[in-house]
């Protein structure tokens, strides 16, 4: 079964610092996705990134990069020069291609980081 | 841009009563899912649906029942309401091109 793993639940940083957020994943499959989500207050899910399991490089989107480190199953989500925009609670969730052949499918979701940006 | 559009986005029931959240995308996308979220955890797969005609269960499907009779279309029903369903439900959907799932607004649910 698969499992995604953030350990950190809060997090306060100043803003226009750095900000890593950690996610952990366990799958024996060889083929899957990696997702990063933020939820702000409001209550939508806004999609920031994706990396799959085959990318050579690591995925970047504006201010986002995704830090993939396969071997470790690693997937961190890096925020640079942080806005108090960014306050929300940010999901990390996985995909196995294999089983679920659209992106909306079988998502595995993490339990979320809350990130507060502090001014 | 309507997108993925679920209604209502609050209930309230009373147990044992049934309902149906409505789902509708305008992207023409294969795939749509229904997932819930509880408190402190991330979202929970209920259904999904590869297209037309074509269901299946996800982690938690229990108490919910779906179909899909269009592409656009893909209600999640409520047989007997109980309050372990009070959560927030949310719809998504995405074609086989996409690395992105395409969330609704949400359905705030309360049952008492």
């Amino acid at each position: 079964a698969q499992k995604i793993t953030q350990t950190q639940p809060g997090m306060f940083v100043q803003e226009k610092e750095a900000v890593t957020l950690d996610c952990t994943y366990d799958t024996s499959d060889p083929s899957y996705g990696l997702f990063w989500y933020k939820q702000p207050s409001s209550g939508e899910m806004i999609f920031l990134i994706y990396q799959g399991s085959y990318d050579q490089q690591n995925a970047t989107e504006g201010r986002y990069s995704l830090n993939f480190q396969k071997a470790r199953k690693s997937a961190n989500l890096v925020i640079s020069a942080s806005q108090l925009g960014d306050s929300a609670m940010y999901f990390c969730a996985m995909r196995d291609i294999a089983k679920y052949s659209g992106g909306a499918d079988g998502l595995t979701f993490g339990k979320g980081t809350h990130l507060i940006i502090q001014p | 841009n309507a997108g993925v559009t679920q209604t209502p986005k609050f209930q309230v029931l009373k147990t044992g009563q049934s309902m149906t959240l409505q789902c509708a995308q305008d992207m023409n996308h294969e795939y749509m899912s229904w997932y819930r979220q509880d408190p402190g955890m991330g979202l929970r797969l209920i259904h999904y649906s590869v297209g037309a005609g074509i269901t299946d269960q996800g982690e938690v499907p229990n108490g919910y029942n779906v179909s899909r009779s269009t592409t656009e279309d893909f209600p999640l029903r409520l047989l007997s309401a109980a309050p372990s369903q009070t959560s927030v439900y949310f719809c998504a959907s995405s074609d086989y091109l996409n690395t992105e799932a395409f969330f609704g607004q949400g359905t705030r649910l309360t049952v008492v």
